[in-house]
């Protein structure tokens, strides 16, 4: 079936240290978007991201279709940034979530 | 401001009860969907719609059904609420082919 696996797991990082979250999908995929859940489970749209490069402030990501993955960069942690991200492939109406990725900042 | 809101945010019940969980957004968007997620774990589609009156399953299979009688409201029931239910349910809605997805903020089912 189809799969999309986010790596890693699990991230523990001292405040201001920079983060690279990784998303590999199995199949090809129309679009592909990150997310972060924050601790009242609210999913904030990060990125909606086909291909390339994309920055907002201290978050940025790039896809790379033809290899199957794309990644998410957090550079200057902050504790708000902890919660979980997700990245979701989309084709068509079909959106395959990974496990998500779940990123502890302690200060 | 253009949103998608979800009601009740928290619920708890009793085995047996009729349930609707609420979803409505003031985006205009044609397409919406239900996605169950148990905590700290990936959400799975349950339902979507295309449109008003168009529901359709998603890849996990649901005791829940939908209606979508009007552009903006998407309603998931459940007739007859049992623990294996206690998760939480999202709500979320999209334009164009592919769309972005945006969320509502959840509710956070407990069946006793």
């Amino acid at each position: 079936g189809i799969q999309v696996e986010q790596s890693p797991p699990d991230l523990i990082l001292q405040e201001g240290a920079n983060s690279t979250l990784r998303c590999n999908f199995s199949d090809s995929v129309n679009n592909l978007q990150w997310f972060h859940q924050n601790p009242w489970g609210q999913l904030i749209n990060l990125f909606y991201i086909p291909s390339g490069t994309k920055q907002n402030g201290r978050l940025s990501a790039t896809t790379v279709a033809t290899e199957r993955y794309s990644l998410l960069y957090i550079s200057s942690s902050q504790t708000t940034d902890s919660g979980v991200y997700f990245c979701a492939r989309i084709n068509n109406n079909d959106m395959r979530f990974g496990a998500g990725t779940r990123l502890t900042v302690k200060p | 401001e253009a949103d998608i809101y979800q009601t009740p945010r928290y619920l708890v019940i009793g085995t047996g009860k009729k349930i609707t969980l609420e979803c409505s957004q003031t985006m205009g968007h044609d397409k919406m969907y239900w996605y169950q997620q148990d905590p700290g774990m990936e959400l799975h589609l349950i339902h979507y719609s295309y449109g008003v009156n168009s529901t359709e399953k998603g890849d996990l299979s649901s005791e829940s059904t939908v209606s979508r009688i009007r552009t903006e409201h998407f309603p998931l029931t459940l007739e007859s609420a049992r623990p294996s239910h206690t998760s939480q349910y999202l709500c979320a809605s999209s334009e164009g082919q592919p769309g972005e997805q945006f969320f509502g903020p959840g509710t956070r089912l407990t069946v006793l």
